[in-house]
């Protein structure tokens, strides 16, 4: 079974600090990576898709890598600011019935 | 208004009880799904529907029941609802292919 594990599990940071999310799963037969942003109390809001094939997204600040076959991705987010915080949460697609989610850190950007 | 919408958010019911969580999408994706989040869980599957009138099971799906007549629609039953059953339930939609899911809000549901 597809394990995804994200850590560290909180980071708090200064407001303008670039910060490094780190997710990790086992099996790389995976078809796509996920990430998303949990407020408190709210849904889950998609940042950004990587297929297996690419290597990078970019979407304003959020930066995604994939490295498929040691199972890593990183999300890097530049210049943080206090709206940044929240529970960041990535998720594989190992088929189109399920994606398989890692249980997040939740990130303070401090002002 | 498009996307995709839970209801109702917050929801207090007995042990034994019956009670249904709805879900409704504008898109008409394909695919739908009901999740459960639980502190030291993370989020778990419990169905899935790839198609109306198709649903299949998930990682966590005894004491659920789904149904799926229309696309839009995509509707999670607790039969006999247990606090094991108290959690926070998102649905989502993606549509056609590896594509990206949208998540609706959320219900939380506490079973007292």
């Amino acid at each position: 079974k597809q394990e995804v594990t994200q850590i560290p599990a909180a980071l708090s940071v200064p407001e303008g600090e670039n910060l490094v999310l780190n997710c990790s799963f086992t099996d790389s037969a995976i078809y796509n990576l996920q990430w998303f942003r949990q407020d408190p109390g709210k849904g889950l809001t998609s940042l950004l898709l990587i297929q297996s094939s690419q290597r990078e997204q970019t979407s304003g600040r959020l930066n995604a890598s994939l490295d498929k076959s040691s199972g890593r991705s990183t999300l890097y987010i530049a210049a943080s600011q206090p709206g940044d915080s929240a529970t960041y949460l990535c998720a594989v697609r190992t088929g189109a019935n399920n994606l398989f989610f890692g249980t997040g850190t939740r990130l303070t950007v401090i002002p | 208004d498009a996307g995709i919408t839970q209801s109702p958010r917050y929801k207090i019911t007995e042990t034994g009880r019956q009670v249904t969580l709805m879900c409704h999408q504008t898109w008409s994706h394909s695919y739908m799904f009901w999740y459960r989040q639980d502190l030291g869980h993370g989020l778990r599957l419990i169905y899935y529907s790839a198609a109306a009138d198709i649903t299949d099971k998930g990682e966590v799906p005894d004491g659920y029941v789904v149904s799926r007549s229309k696309t839009e629609n995509f509707p999670l039953t607790l039969e006999s609802a247990t606090r094991s059953q108290t959690s926070v339930y998102f649905c989502a939609s993606g549509g056609q292919g590896y594509t990206e899911a949208f998540f609706g809000q959320g219900t939380r549901l506490t079973v007292v």
